[in-house]
């Protein structure tokens, strides 16, 4: 089945900062979801990204399909924005939505 | 995207004993899905609950463990059955809202800790 690597694994920051997040898949996907996990265990959702480029506030993503990798931005990093960042994909074929293993990050005040 | 409510958000339980875990949703949708997420770990899929029949498993998760309910197009329950401490985790019930996109969205998660 497709595989998802995210790195890094986790990420310490000082509020303020900028970051760079990726995920790298295995095969063709249909779906490339971006979902933060807040400390509570909430799980949010931040893009539906299959292709392209999307912003939101300080959050911005880009998928590039051909290349297999997707890249989640974070500027003027807030501690609110710690926790878990996960990527999702459904592979060309349908069928589930796949996890990577995430990243932790942490942003100092 | 959809309004999804999980009770109870979180419960400590025996080990031996079982627990239902409600998914409720604020309109119709046509695919719900349970996950499971273990401690430092990422989410698996359990199931794909399906309106009325029974529900289709992953591979490692059987119905005697993980019973399913899905009586309607708003409404979901994931019992586990017989738990140890190894089913301390947390459960999350997922939905596709029917956007022809695939995309999910998950409801706030039932935490579930067996001493």
């Amino acid at each position: 089945g497709i595989q998802v690597e995210q790195s890094p694994p986790d990420l310490i920051l000082q509020e303020g900062a900028n970051s760079t997040l990726r995920c790298n898949f295995s095969d063709s996907v249909n779906n490339l979801q971006w979902f933060h996990q807040n400390p509570w265990g909430q799980l949010i959702n931040l893009f539906y990204i299959p292709s392209g480029t999307k912003q939101n506030g300080r959050l911005s993503a880009t998928t590039v399909a051909t290349e297999r990798y997707s890249l989640l931005y974070i500027s003027s990093s807030q501690t609110t924005d710690s926790g878990v960042y996960f990527c999702a994909v459904t592979g060309n074929q349908g069928g589930k939505l796949i996890f990577g293993q995430g990243t932790e990050l942490s942003v100092k005040p | 995207s959809a309004v999804i409510s999980q009770k109870p958000s979180r419960d400590i339980c025996q080990r031996g004993t079982s627990l239902t875990i409600q998914c409720q949703v604020d309109s119709q949708v046509t695919m719900m899905f349970w996950y499971r997420q273990q401690p430092g770990q990422s989410l698996t899929l359990i199931a794909t609950a399906n309106q009325g029949s029974e529900a289709t498993y992953e591979s490692g998760f059987v119905i005697d463990k993980f019973p399913i309910s899905r009586p309607n197009l708003t409404f979901s329950t994931l019992t586990v059955s017989n738990m140890s401490p190894e089913d301390s985790s947390i459960y999350l019930c997922s939905v596709d809202v029917g956007l022809n996109t695939g995309e999910l969205f998950f409801g706030e998660g039932s935490r579930l800790t067996v001493l």
